[in-house]
C-alpha cells in the first residue's frame, strides 16, 4: 500500500494509558480518514479530514480525538485507552480526479489493551 | 440499521471463471462506491470505483455495475486467477462520509 504509511505497526497499551497513531501520505490528497476494524466486521469510520484545518466526526468517535497536522499527516489519540479499543486502525487518504474517487489504506496499527 | 450489505459471507470458483461479488445498500444519497479487496494482515487495497451518476466502470479484469432502482452494485472479475483469492469490501460514500460492508470472502481455486 504504497503513499500511506502508518506507525508504529503494533501497540500494547495498558488500560488509562494514551498514545498517539501517526500517519502520513505523499499522494498530495485533501482527504484523509481513520477506521477501526474489529473481527468479522467492516470497517467503521472514526473521523476524517476533508481538507487541512478540518476534521468531523465519522461513525464511532467516542474515545478518540484527531489532529491534522497538515495536508500530509492525520493522526489519531487516544486519550485514556479502554480495552473496547483494541482493533486495527487503518489511516486512507482520497483524491477525487476525473470525476472518479481514489481511496488509499496504510497498512494498519493492530492496537491491543489489556 | 446497516445501510451496505453484502449478504454472502463466502464465494468460491474455479480459475479462469467470472467472480461476481454482490452488495446492497438502502440510502440512495450515496454518491460513490467503492470496491476494495484485503488480505490478511494488510490494508485494503483500492479496486475500483464508480460514481452514482454512471452504470458501468471498467478496470482491466474488473468491472462494476450499479443498478440504482435495485440500489445494488456488483464486482465482476473476469478472469478469476488464485491471487484474487481476498475478502472483498464495498463501500458506499455521502459527502465525507463511508459506510462499509461485512465483506465477502473469495475463494479462487486452480
Amino acid at each position: 500500500n504504497a503513499g500511506v504509511t502508518q506507525t508504529p505497526k503494533f501497540q500494547v497499551l495498558k488500560t488509562g494509558q494514551s498514545m498517539t497513531l501517526q500517519c502520513a501520505q505523499d499522494m498530495n490528497h485533501n482527504s484523509m480518514y481513520w477506521y477501526r476494524q474489529d473481527p468479522g466486521m467492516g470497517l467503521r469510520l472514526i473521523y476524517y479530514s476533508a481538507s487541512e484545518g478540518t476534521t468531523d466526526k465519522g461513525e464511532v468517535p467516542n474515545g478518540y480525538n484527531v489532529s491534522r497536522l497538515n495536508k500530509r499527516e492525520f493522526s489519531l489519540r487516544l486519550e485514556s485507552a479502554a480495552p473496547s479499543q483494541t482493533s486495527v486502525y487503518f489511516c486512507a487518504s482520497s483524491d477525487l480526479r476525473s470525476g472518479m474517487i481514489y481511496r488509499h489504506f496504510g497498512d494498519g496499527t493492530r492496537l491491543s489493551i489489556l | 440499521d446497516q445501510q451496505v450489505k453484502q449478504n454472502s459471507p463466502s464465494l468460491s470458483v474455479q480459475e479462469g471463471r467470472i467472480s461476481i461479488l454482490n452488495c446492497d445498500y438502502t440510502n440512495s444519497m450515496f454518491d460513490y462506491f467503492l470496491w476494495y479487496k484485503k488480505y490478511p494482515a494488510e490494508g485494503p487495497t483500492f479496486l475500483i470505483s464508480i460514481s452514482s451518476i454512471k452504470d458501468k466502470n471498467e478496470d482491466g479484469r474488473f468491472t462494476v455495475f450499479l443498478n440504482k432502482s435495485a440500489k445494488h452494485l456488483s464486482l465482476h472479475i473476469v478472469p478469476s486467477q488464485p491471487g484474487d483469492s481476498a475478502v472483498y469490501f464495498c463501500a458506499a460514500l455521502m459527502g465525507g462520509k463511508s459506510t462499509f460492508g461485512d465483506g465477502t470472502t473469495l475463494t479462487v481455486k486452480p
